[in-house]
């Protein structure tokens, strides 16, 4: 089965330099969240997107900013980067179901993108 | 969301089932319990989720005490290849559709899985 696509794999920048990373969802998924994990860390939740639009917003710098595109990848883009930044991230898709009372939906990872930042 | 807590740590034998527990004493109603585990820095991996009945699935068990306030995940023949960090995660599910919200990683339980 195809799963959540993300690119690049590695990254590395200079300290002030920008960086995009980019999620490719699950097809016929249309929701996306992006999370960070820094070095022993646990992921952390940065922002999500339903439908194109913003749903949700986590422990995001403002220095970062993502979207959803028609065709429902993301973008996170990222600016003035700080060696703090180094840190996976992970792009997660997830379908929700119809409106039922309970109903859930499960969000599936991709391989995440390793930006360094030296 | 309701907080969970785990064992930092569990050894298991290959090939002997593995039993993680949970405690989430102050679950509500209308959240789930879900399984994730990481393999060292490869994306976190759904394992299984349940309400309130015990779930199997081709990967794992769930067994959701009658209370609700805990759970264990099973894996029923553990390998090598399970040796990860499992991530249980309390989630409430909105009574619409659309976007559920993020999940709420915690510390987890660092399996090790020994020969």
């Amino acid at each position: 089965a195809a799963g959540v696509i993300q690119s690049p794999r590695h990254l590395i920048k200079e300290k002030r330099e920008t960086a995009t990373l980019k999620c490719y969802p699950i097809p016929r998924h249309d929701t996306v969240y992006w999370y960070q994990q820094g070095p022993g860390q646990d992921p952390q939740f940065l922002i999500s997107f339903y439908e194109k639009m913003q749903s949700d917003k986590g422990s995001i710098p403002d220095r970062f900013s993502a979207q959803q595109f028609s065709d429902y990848h993301s973008e996170l883009n990222m600016s003035s980067l700080e060696l703090g930044d180094s840190a996976l991230y992970f792009c997660a898709s997830s379908s929700p179901l119809a409106v039922t009372l309970l109903s859930t939906d499960t969000q599936y990872f991709g391989p995440g993108t390793r930006l360094t930042v030296l | 969301d309701a907080k969970t807590t785990q064992p930092p740590s569990m050894d298991c034998a290959e090939g002997r089932a593995a039993n993680l527990p949970c405690n989430h004493s102050t679950i509500s109603g209308n959240e789930y319990v879900y399984w994730y585990r990481q393999i060292h820095s490869q994306g976190p991996q759904y394992i299984i989720h349940g309400l309130k009945n015990n779930e199997t699935n081709e990967m794992a068990s769930l067994i959701i005490t009658e209370d609700r306030k805990s759970s264990t995940l099973i894996l029923p023949h553990a390998t090598l290849r399970d040796t990860a960090v499992y991530y249980c995660i309390v989630r409430v599910v909105k009574n619409y559709g659309g976007s559920q919200g993020n999940l709420i990683f915690g510390k987890g339980t660092k399996l090790s899985v020994k020969p």
